[in-house]
């Protein structure tokens, strides 16, 4: 079964840089997506392919991917990012997808 | 503009069925495969199943939590897709999203999902 492994919680100040990190055995092999989602609402695609941006997200969203860790690196945070986000990997050997999801809190 | 719409959601006994629905529109429905997610109270993301579209067989793919339970379909004459939720179980409450996108591709459009709840 492949894991995928996301911090709980992630907490940075305004116009700073967060950095969401999602572990995986080889995940640098693998493609991987990246999902906002704000309380009460359903989640959004914001990377994918590893740092493919869909059309209207913000240029402040990026994703690399290298080794055991995918990162979405989110600039110039503002209050509106605070939301859930969650990885995404597709595996044959998982029928869980998703990583546990992590909460970024804007202090 | 691409638009999936659920529907079915509710209330439901323990051992019962229900069946949920997505409209899509904005898209050629049968180009795509489609994928259902669940999320349960407070819960993360947890991927449900999906089917892929009739070039590549129309074939189903189920988490292990479902199998044998749960069954995806397609109209895509209506641009409809379909959760058939047989035996369900009190830990399958969650809300239900459908998701453009399966096995190996991005979900890129997510429903706004519908509430099912198992309770006695």
């Amino acid at each position: 079964s492949y894991v995928l492994t996301q911090p709980p919680s992630v907490s940075v100040a305004p116009g700073q840089t967060a950095r969401i990190t999602c572990g995986g055995n080889n995940i640098g092999s693998k493609s991987v997506h990246w999902y906002q989602q704000k309380p009460g609402q359903a989640p959004v695609l914001v990377v994918y392919d590893d740092s493919d941006r869909p059309s209207g997200i913000p240029e402040r969203f990026s994703g690399s991917n290298s080794g055991n860790t995918a990162t979405l690196t989110i600039s110039r945070v503002e209050a509106g990012d605070e939301a859930d986000y969650y990885c995404q990997v597709w595996d044959s050997s998982s029928d869980h997808p998703f990583g546990g999801g992590t909460k970024l809190t804007v202090l | 503009e691409v638009q999936l719409v659920e529907s079915g959601g509710g209330l439901v006994q323990p051992g019962r069925s229900l069946r949920l629905s997505c409209t899509a529109s904005g898209f050629t429905f049968g180009d795509y495969a489609m994928s259902w997610v669940r999320q349960a109270p407070g819960k993360g993301l947890e991927w449900v199943g999906f089917i892929r579209s009739k070039a590549y067989g129309g074939t189903t793919e189920y988490a292990a939590s479902v199998k044998g339970r749960f069954t995806i379909s397609r109209d895509d004459s209506k641009s409809i897709a379909y959760l058939q939720m047989n035996s369900l179980k009190t830990e399958d409450t969650a809300v239900y999203y459908c998701t453009r996108g399966g096995h190996g591709d991005r979900l890129d459009y997510w429903g706004q999902g519908t509430l099912v709840t198992v309770s006695s």
